[in-house]
C-alpha cells in the first residue's frame, strides 16, 4: 500500500457520460498530480494541485476538470466521454511542489468507455 | 519538440547479471531525472532521483548516472533477480516547473 488511495478501481461507462475519479494523497503530502496512461501514449501528465491551488497543467482536455479540496483529496471529472478516453488514470502525491520530489502513485482507476 | 527515448524492446538477462537500461532525451534541459518501476496494472514506484550536478547515485543494488552532455541517463541493477522483472520508466523535470515527463519505459525480464 503506497498511502495514496484511488477510488473506484474500475469503472465502466457509456460514451457521452460523466464520471468522477477520487484520490486521497499520502498523509503529509500537499501536492496531487493526475496522469493518464494508455497503451499507445504512456504516462501523460494532466494537472497538478498544491494545497488547493492549481500549479501546472499538461495536455488536459477541456472536457476534463479537477480540483483539490481543503482536506487535500482531489477529484478528476471526465465528461462527454469518448471511446478514446479509456485508460488507466493515476493519481500521485508528493510532499512539496516541483520535480525535485519523488512521486508516490496510487494503484489507479481503470476507465472503460463502451 | 521535447523527446524522451527508452528502448522499446524488452531487455532479457540472466539472473545474477547486471541489467543496464538507457534513457536518452532531446530538446530538453532537465534539472532532475527520476527512475520508477512499474508492474503490470499497478502504479509506478519511485526508485531514485538524480540532480543535474550529480554524476552518479546509488541505492542498494541500483545505480543511476546522469550525463547532461550526452543527454543520457543509465540505470543499472546489479546481481539481478527474477523479482526485478518489471517495466522501468525514466522521468525528467525542469527546475521551476511542476511537470514530470515520463518516457514510455523499458521492460526488463530476468530469467532464472
Amino acid at each position: 500500500d503506497s498511502g495514496v488511495t484511488q477510488t473506484p478501481k474500475h469503472l465502466i461507462t457509456a460514451t457521452g457520460q460523466r464520471v468522477t475519479l477520487r484520490c486521497s494523497p499520502r498523509s503529509g503530502d500537499l501536492s496531487v498530480y493526475w496522469y493518464q496512461q494508455s497503451l499507445d501514449q504512456g504516462l501523460q501528465f494532466l494537472i497538478q494541485y498544491y494545497n488547493g491551488e492549481e500549479r501546472a497543467k499538461g495536455n488536459i482536455l477541456e472536457r476534463f476538470s479537477a480540483q483539490q479540496f481543503p482536506d487535500l483529496h482531489s477529484e478528476l471529472n471526465l465528461s462527454s466521454l469518448e471511446l478514446g478516453d479509456s485508460a488507466l488514470y493515476f493519481c500521485a502525491s508528493s510532499e512539496g511542489t516541483g520535480v525535485s520530489y519523488g512521486y508516490t502513485f496510487g494503484s489507479g482507476t481503470r476507465l472503460t468507455v463502451v | 519538440s521535447q523527446k524522451i527515448e527508452q528502448n522499446s524492446e524488452a531487455l532479457n538477462i540472466q539472473e545474477g547479471k547486471t541489467a543496464t537500461l538507457t534513457c536518452n532525451y532531446t530538446n530538453y534541459s532537465p534539472a532532475y531525472l527520476q527512475w520508477y518501476r512499474q508492474d503490470p496494472g499497478r502504479g509506478p514506484v519511485f526508485l531514485l532521483l538524480i540532480r543535474e550536478n550529480e554524476k552518479e547515485k546509488r541505492k542498494e543494488r541500483l545505480k543511476v548516472t546522469f550525463d547532461t552532455t550526452l543527454k543520457q541517463s543509465l540505470f543499472h541493477i546489479t546481481a539481478s533477480q527474477p523479482a526485478d522483472s518489471a517495466t522501468y520508466l525514466c522521468a525528467l523535470g525542469q527546475g521551476g516547473y511542476n511537470k514530470l515527463i515520463f518516457g514510455a519505459g523499458t521492460r526488463l525480464a530476468v530469467h532464472p
